[in-house]
């Protein structure tokens, strides 16, 4: 299984700043996601970002707000952008095990904004 | 668009009691399905995995689901439930018929074992 880390593990963070989210794997994976947990929420799919091309994103999520790099098949960055309160969530990296089918995730991002 | 319903959102069970989870799917094309757990602390871990063939699947730690298609219900199952099994699980799917990869998840059930 792919081993994910991520960085920063936690933040807390001033409205209207931006914060950057890396997530490193063990591996060279082609499909990488990144997902956001809202408080008392499910996860929810934020896009899809495979090394090559850009960045495919969920309804409701722009390159804006979210930018996405994916350099190579082992690295990824999330940009959350002019922050507000409402982006206080966990933001999580997954990547997909093509041979098993399997999506293995990272230990996730927990973000406050004040 | 998929979505995935779970119903119990909280679970408190004593420790031998047998547990059922649900899971409703929606969706119009073939889909893979998925239990996830994530302990107190930990990572999201993969507890079983449905693609194809026999719908009763087995996971890890004793559990299993069953894939009932008429239904649209990927219920997870296990006989007797222990203290260490207190986490919150998530239902997934995502279409399997080469479309997006991503996962849809449901709500999550937060279960609480009693000793």
């Amino acid at each position: 299984s792919a081993v994910i880390s991520q960085k920063p593990s936690r933040d807390i963070c001033q409205r209207g700043t931006s914060l950057t989210i890396q997530c490193q794997v063990d591996s060279q994976v082609t499909m990488m996601f990144w997902y956001r947990q809202q408080p008392g929420q499910s996860l929810t799919l934020i896009a899809t970002a495979n090394q090559g091309s850009e960045a495919t994103y969920e309804s409701g999520f722009v390159i804006d707000k979210f930018p996405i790099s994916r350099p190579n098949l082992t690295f990824s960055t999330l940009t959350v952008s002019n922050m507000s309160p409402e982006d206080s969530s966990i933001y999580l990296c997954s990547v997909r095990d093509r041979d098993y089918n399997e999506q293995f995730f990272g230990p996730g991002t927990r973000l406050t904004v004040l | 668009a998929q979505s995935v319903s779970q119903h119990n959102h909280h679970v408190i069970l004593s420790e031998a009691a047998s547990l059922e989870l649900g899971c409703n799917y929606s969706y119009g094309g073939t889909v893979n399905l998925f239990w996830y757990v994530q302990y107190p602390g930990q990572h999201l871990q993969l507890l079983l995995k449905y693609f194809s063939g026999d719908p009763l699947v087995k996971g890890i730690k004793g559990f299993e689901a069953e894939f009932i298609k008429s239904k649209f219900s990927f219920n997870l199952r296990k006989p007797s439930v222990q203290w260490s099994d207190t986490a919150e699980y998530f239902c997934a799917v995502n279409d399997s018929g080469g479309g997006a990869d991503g996962l849809t998840f449901g709500k999550g059930t937060h279960l609480i074992i009693q000793p």
